[in-house]
């Protein structure tokens, strides 16, 4: 009954390799967003998709980026990982309103994460 | 700016007693939103609570309840009667609604770990 999906559960790359990390959802929510979470840290939002529409964190590393092709998915693409970069990376979701107005009681739903390494 | 306080990183409670989460917030938005989530070892983010700001009582659900003291910016949780299943990573989080009504990003704590003991 998972409905929002992260794989895989723990990724394994190398220094400057690129990786990708995926989620979906089978809530049909229309906002999804991606929470970088190192050890002992708070979730740090990096951007989120408002349908189609790209919100990027002005703190986000270009080094981010992500791809929603449609409303069930969305990837968060690491084009050179470093060291730092190891985290948990969380997926979330939630549904906002026809106008776009989000209210301050809006829901997050969270996948379980992905643990990235970087060797 | 925005900004949630959790000072406790740690606690521990016996099983069936109650346990008060502290969480202190800052924010000079008019309208906001508090939030409590928990966080077991699996890493899924499960929402538990939420309180508004103009909510006159205090939020509650089930085993969960939130000591909202506006005046002194406190968003406290309460676990009544611990089970072994509450030990978990604990965050209070934030959203605020400036005066245009644009909502701002949901802000979390560096989080609380609770660990129940039989």
């Amino acid at each position: 009954d998972a409905m929002v999906i992260q794989n895989p559960r723990y990724q394994v790359t190398q220094f400057g390799k690129p990786v990708t990390l995926s989620c979906s959802q089978t809530l049909n929510h229309n906002v999804m967003y991606w929470y970088q979470q190192k050890s002992s840290q708070a979730p740090k939002l990096l951007f989120h998709y408002y349908d189609k529409d790209f919100n990027n964190e002005a703190d986000t590393p270009d080094n981010f980026q992500s791809r929603r092709p449609n409303t069930s998915f969305c990837f968060l693409d690491i084009r050179s990982p470093g060291l730092g970069d190891a985290a948990m990376y969380l997926c979330a979701t939630s549904s906002a309103s026809l106008f776009r107005v989000k209210a301050t009681n809006e829901k997050l739903f969270f996948g379980s994460g992905t643990q990235l390494s970087v060797l | 700016a925005q900004k949630i306080t959790q000072t406790q990183p740690g606690m521990f409670v016996q099983e069936k007693e109650a346990v008060t989460l502290d969480c202190t917030y800052d924010t000079s938005d008019p309208s906001y939103g508090l939030f409590w989530y928990k966080q077991p070892s699996s890493g899924e983010m499960i929402f538990l609570i939420y309180q508004g700001s103009y909510d006159q009582q205090n939020a509650t659900e089930g085993r969960y309840s939130l000591n909202f003291q506006k005046a002194r910016k406190s968003a406290n949780l309460v676990i009544s009667a611990s089970q072994l299943g509450d030990s978990a990573m604990y965050f209070c989080a934030m959203r605020g609604m400036n005066y245009g009504g644009a909502t701002n990003k949901l802000i979390f704590g560096t989080g609380t770990l609770l660990a129940v003991q039989p």
